[in-house]
């Protein structure tokens, strides 16, 4: 069964950090790309950033880029993502998923961006 | 960017009806277009993968179709379990990929 497991959210001040994780199981994580999808409180879902399954292509959507950076781990199936200057827009659930049709998602991880 | 456009954005409908939502995109995309359904406070699941590809643990009331720029989302005799918000999603080519706004499907 296809596992994805995100972790390291929290509340964060304007202008702080944060490196949110998805553990993934169950597929052979080096075989697919991977994505971060956010949701803010009420709203709809809102790609921020994909990676391919040997991190050579590497994308992120305007409102991210230069402040977030996606990397993944294939010997620890792991996928990150960095987050840095935080704004309270960022506040958001951020989600992992897997291939470029979002296949398996995790439950997601809410990250607050508040002081 | 490719914009997808949804439609309609809130439905009210009774169980055993059928249901249609549309989705939009600004360029032609193919057949490159996938539906979700997301439950309150749950994650996003796929239902209908390129358009019309039908996904295994799925019911068969789910059906999806389409090409290029216009597609749809059908819901066969509603179930009281499929209230929800329905969004698109569109992976052609190269990222930035994009979502639809989002249906909200309520069940009367």
């Amino acid at each position: 069964e296809v596992q994805l497991v995100e972790s390291g959210g929290g509340l964060v001040k304007p202008g702080g950090s944060l490196r949110l994780s998805c553990a993934a199981s169950g597929f052979t994580f080096s075989s697919y790309s991977m994505n971060w999808v956010r949701q803010a409180p009420g709203k709809g879902l809102e790609w921020v950033s994909s990676i391919s399954s040997s991190s050579s292509y590497i994308y992120y959507a305007d409102s991210v880029k230069g402040r977030f950076t996606i990397s993944r781990d294939n010997a620890k199936n792991s996928l990150y993502l960095q987050m840095n200057s935080l704004r309270a827009e960022d506040t958001a659930v951020y989600y992992c998923a897997r291939d470029s049709a979002m296949a398996n998602w995790g439950q997601g991880t809410l990250v607050t961006v508040s002081s | 960017e490719i914009v997808l456009t949804q439609s309609p954005d809130f439905q009210s409908v009774t169980p055993k009806e059928k249901v249609t939502i549309t989705c939009r995109a600004s360029q032609s995309i193919g057949s490159s277009l996938h539906w979700y359904q997301q439950k309150p406070d749950q994650s996003p699941k796929l239902l209908i993968k390129y358009a019309s590809q039908s996904i295994s643990g799925v019911p068969s009331r789910f059906s999806g179709s389409g090409s290029g720029t216009d597609f749809t989302l059908t819901i066969n005799s509603l179930e009281a379990e499929d209230a929800a918000a329905y969004y698109c999603h569109q992976s052609s080519s190269l990222p930035p990929y994009t979502f639809g706004q989002g249906t909200k499907l309520e069940i009367k």
